[in-house]
């Protein structure tokens, strides 16, 4: 049963360029969590989806940022004109339900640098 | 006030002690907790769910206070192995994770 997965893994963008983040869940996974994490810094939550349907995005940054996460395929985090302070480590998990105690498993995260 | 604090740290201890991490969170109406650990530069596993009554697991046992709003998890018999962030996760109603900033443990040899 593979893991969450995530790609790339390593994305190298010039500012104001367009970032593309992806993230497949684990196989029976219907909510996904994006989180993104500065260096030297904790997780911070940014948004939270289940299929087409955003359920949390207080954490996300009014401009430039959004999330979708379609019947079909990946869940994309989508970064318009990226700024060197995009520069981080963006994390995405799954979880099966939204219950009390369902743990969330992260992907191995996307490390975007901005040029 | 944060919502999830744990002592700042680094904790560098020797292969064999006893250390233990402490975490408040400040929202009482939060209703799961849990440890993650994350090594340098991946990402976040998940070590133990923590349970009202305390929960153990080998060498790694975890604690909730409810009423001080505090969790603690303590490590036995370090392994070098261990070395790793620790970060402590509140949540409430299975909505968004809030992690703490977590408290880097090294183990020496």
């Amino acid at each position: 049963n593979a893991g969450v997965m995530q790609n790339p893994r390593h994305l190298v963008r010039r500012r104001g360029q367009e970032a593309r983040l992806r993230c497949s869940p684990m196989k029976g996974h219907s909510h996904v969590y994006w989180y993104r994490q500065l260096p030297e810094e904790g997780l911070k939550f940014m948004v939270y989806l289940q299929k087409e349907n955003i359920i949390d995005e207080s954490g996300m940054p009014k401009e430039r940022f959004s999330a979708e996460f379609p019947k079909e395929g990946p869940s994309i985090l989508r970064i318009q004109q990226v700024v060197r302070g995009d520069s981080a480590a963006y994390f995405c998990a799954s979880s099966r339900t939204t219950g009390v105690r369902d743990t969330q498993y992260f992907g191995p995260g996307t490390r975007l640098t901005v040029l | 006030r944060k919502e999830v604090e744990q002592d700042p740290g680094p904790f560098n201890v020797p292969e064999g002690a006893t250390v233990a991490f402490n975490c408040t969170y400040s929202n009482s109406a939060s209703q799961s907790f849990f440890w993650y650990r994350q090594d340098c530069r991946k990402e976040p596993k998940l070590l133990m769910s923590v349970y009202s009554s305390g929960n153990e697991d080998g060498r790694f046992t975890a604690q909730l206070n409810r009423a001080s709003q505090y969790i603690s998890l303590l490590i036995r018999d370090s392994k070098l192995s261990d070395s790793a962030t620790y970060l402590c996760v509140v949540t409430n109603y299975g909505q968004n994770f809030v992690f703490g900033p977590g408290t880097r443990l090294s183990v020496l040899p």
